[in-house]
């Protein structure tokens, strides 16, 4: 079955400072790859997607991430976090072919500080 | 245009009662699926509708969990006899569906308690 770990629970940035999110995927093929974000009481919104070809991504607000397959890695980063950047992260996994069911992360909480 | 809605945004549930979660998809999209999201966890999928039909509920954790989207719109997913591991936030997406990936657009959840 696939998983998808996100390895820092919480992480703590200054305003301005770049940012870099881990995940890392475990499946038999390449999935389809994903990062959403969610802020409090808020629904999840989409950050980025990866579906193949270029192995870096861009996404909405700044955000990027890169595959790398060697490394079944999909690490998400921003050059310049916004206060406003402060929210929970999640990396999600989906299996190609099909409008399936996401594997999500169990999240990175991402506080910024001034 | 109207994202996805669920109702209610919060719901406070004594254990053994039932209660009914409702999720009002984005008009037009053929795929609905339910997460659970418990605290400090990401969301897990729980079941996927394509128009009415259920094609997966193998996220279901018991046979107290029932969901259903008669009409391939609308879609409410009921749990029996609640237990405090119920207790979670129940999320709902849409998406317009088809064999190829389509983005999937969550609502903002119901925040379920079991007391």
């Amino acid at each position: 079955a696939q998983s998808v770990t996100q390895p820092d629970i919480h992480i703590t940035v200054s305003e301005g400072a770049s940012l870099e999110l881990r995940c890392n995927y475990s499946y038999g093929a390449t999935p389809y790859l994903f990062w959403y974000v969610q802020s409090p009481g808020q629904g999840l919104q989409l950050l980025l997607k990866y579906f193949s070809g270029d192995t870096l991504v861009q996404g909405i607000k700044g955000f990027e991430a890169e595959f790398k397959r060697s490394q079944s890695s999909f690490n998400l980063r921003k050059p310049s976090v916004h206060w406003s950047d402060a929210a929970e992260y999640f990396c999600a996994v989906g299996l190609t072919g099909t409008a399936s069911k996401l594997t999500f992360g169990t999240g990175t909480r991402l506080q910024v500080t001034l | 245009g109207a994202g996805v809605s669920q109702s209610p945004r919060y719901k406070v549930a004594k254990r053994g009662q039932d209660v009914a979660l409702r999720c009002d998809p984005i008009s037009g999209h053929v795929s609905l699926f339910w997460y659970q999201q418990a605290l400090g966890q990401g969301p897990e999928f729980l079941t996927y509708f394509q128009n009415e039909a259920q094609l997966d509920k193998s996220g279901l954790p018991s046979d107290r969990f029932f969901a259903e989207r008669p009409e391939g719109s609308v879609s409410t997913l009921k749990i029996q006899r609640t237990q405090q591991e119920d207790s979670a936030v129940y999320l709902c997406a849409s998406s317009l569906g088809g064999f190829h990936y389509n983005e999937q657009f969550f609502g903002p959840g119901t925040r379920l308690t079991v007391l």
